[in-house]
């Protein structure tokens, strides 16, 4: 049985550099979620798909961070001119629909260092 | 805004219990959930309140009060590995808001 995967699990990167985040939702589930976890602190929301379309990306800190889910299976997190401050444990979620009693299935996480 | 809040750490022995609360303010609530998240791992569900009162599943039970907002978390009978954080989110539509989470370590 397959869960959310996640890739790569460890990446390391330096200042200024792009980095992309890999997602595997389960399969048939149609609502995706990118959350953001730093030390100590629970996951902070960042985008929410609904299939193919980016339906809520408030949580997105600026411009540097952008996400894609072109075929509404896979998403990549893109986070260009990477910041110290942007090293965190980035969660990816799934859940079958988007409604409010919907269980999310996070997957392992990527855990980003920027040094 | 979201304001969730839960104590950072909680220490309990082997085989007794433990109650870790959490209070909310939420612009918009549909329900609170719980997950447990062992160190380096994802996030597990554990359980899902909608309506006010206790909702028991095996060892862990569940309880909120809407008009309150607020809920917690019942672990009986602790095991090593239930050695944990136990993360508090309160959900709006598909959004899920979580707080710090509570670390909880059982001893011996």
């Amino acid at each position: 049985g397959a869960g959310v995967s996640q890739t790569p699990s460890n990446k390391v990167t330096e200042k200024g550099k792009y980095v992309e985040l890999r997602c595997d939702p389960i399969s048939g589930h149609t609502a995706l979620y990118w959350y953001r976890q730093s030390l100590g602190q629970g996951p902070e929301f960042l985008i929410y798909f609904q299939g193919t379309g980016a339906a809520d990306d408030s949580g997105l800190p600026n411009d540097r961070f952008f996400a894609v889910r072109p075929e509404g299976s896979v998403s990549t997190l893109k986070i260009q001119r990477t910041e110290r401050g942007d090293s965190a444990v980035y969660l990816c979620a799934s859940s079958l629909r988007r409604d409010a009693n919907n269980e999310q299935f996070f997957g392992p996480g990527t855990r980003l260092t920027v040094l | 805004g979201q304001n969730i809040d839960q104590p950072t750490e909680m220490t309990a022995t082997e085989g007794a219990i433990v109650q870790i609360n959490c209070t909310y303010q939420t612009s918009g609530f549909n329900g609170l959930f719980w997950y447990q998240q062992h160190a380096g791992e994802a996030p597990t569900f554990l359980s899902y309140n909608v309506l006010d009162g206790l909702e028991e599943k095996g060892r862990f039970s569940s309880f909120l009060s809407r008009s309150k907002g607020y809920s917690y978390l019942l672990l009986k009978e602790l095991q090593m590995k239930d050695s944990a954080s136990y993360l508090c989110a309160a959900g709006n539509d598909y959004k899920l808001s979580f707080g710090a989470g509570t670390t909880v370590t059982v001893r011996a």
